[in-house]
C-alpha cells in the first residue's frame, strides 16, 4: 500500500534557527511529492513539489525540500525560521495509478522567538 | 482569480441527521476532489469528480456521497450522521485533475453532536 510518513508530530526550533521537517514515503512509480502548509482556521497552501529533475527542490516563503530516492525521502527545510512559519505541516505524495494525493499526519511546527 | 470558496464554512448537525456541503472551484477548474481531515486520521480522500462523474473514490461508507454539477461546482452529502464524522471538510480544484495543480478551499467545520 502506498504511504507518506512524518514521523514527527511536533518540532520546535528557536527563531533564527534552520528547521526541517521530515517526510518519508512509499508510493509506487516515480513519485510526486508535495508539501502544503495549514494555518488554524485555513485550508491548505502549496509549498511545493517535486515532480522531476533536481533533487533540491524550491518553494514559496523560503522553504526548500530535498528528494532523497534511496532513503525514500522528502524532508523540508529553511535555513532560517520565523516565528510566523509556525503551522501544520503536511507531505503528501502520488504515485502511478492512484488518482489521488496521500498525506502524512501532519507535523506542528513552533517557532519561538 | 476568485479561489476556491466552501460554503458554509461551519456547521453544527445532530446525530442521524444529513447534511450538504458545497464547493465552487476555480474559474475553469473541472475538476473537484474532497477530502476529510480529523486530528486522528490526518488528511483522507473521500472522492474526485471531473466533468460532471465520479473518477476517483476513496474508501468511505455509501453514507458520503457527491455530485459535479455542470458548472463544476460540487456538492458532498453525508446521510446519517454519526459523531465520528466531525471533521474539516475541504475541497481542492483543478485545471485538469492532475494533482500537482490541486488548490484547496479553506474547509468546512463540521460538527456532530
Amino acid at each position: 500500500a502506498q504511504s507518506v510518513a512524518q514521523p514527527e508530530d511536533q518540532v520546535n526550533v528557536a527563531e533564527g534557527n534552520p528547521l526541517t521537517v521530515k517526510c518519508t514515503y512509499s508510493v509506487s512509480g516515480n513519485p510526486y511529492l508535495f508539501w502544503y502548509v495549514q494555518y488554524p482556521n485555513r485550508g491548505l497552501q502549496f509549498l511545493l513539489k517535486y515532480i522531476t529533475g533536481d533533487n533540491l527542490v524550491k518553494g514559496s516563503y523560503g522553504f526548500e525540500a530535498e528528494f532523497n530516492k534511496s532513503q525514500t525521502s522528502f524532508h523540508l527545510k529553511k535555513p532560517s525560521a520565523l516565528v510566523s512559519d509556525s503551522a501544520l505541516y503536511f507531505c503528501a505524495g502520488y504515485g502511478g495509478s492512484q488518482g489521488n494525493l496521500i498525506f502524512g499526519k501532519g507535523t506542528k511546527l513552533s517557532v519561538k522567538p | 482569480k476568485a479561489g476556491v470558496t466552501q460554503t458554509p464554512r461551519y456547521l453544527i448537525k445532530t446525530r442521524g441527521q444529513q447534511v450538504t456541503l458545497s464547493c465552487s472551484p476555480i474559474s475553469g477548474h473541472r475538476s473537484v476532489s474532497w477530502y476529510q481531515q480529523t486530528p486522528g486520521q490526518g488528511l483522507q480522500f473521500l472522492f474526485e469528480y471531473f466533468s460532471e462523474t465520479q473518477r476517483n473514490k476513496g474508501n468511505f461508507p455509501g453514507r458520503f456521497s457527491g455530485r459535479q454539477f455542470s458548472n463544476s461546482r460540487s456538492e458532498m452529502n453525508v446521510s446519517t450522521l454519526e459523531l465520528g464524522d466531525s471533521a474539516l471538510y475541504l475541497c481542492a480544484s483543478s485545471p485538469t485533475g492532475d494533482v500537482y495543480e490541486q488548490y484547496f478551499g479553506p474547509g468546512t467545520r463540521l460538527t456532530v453532536t
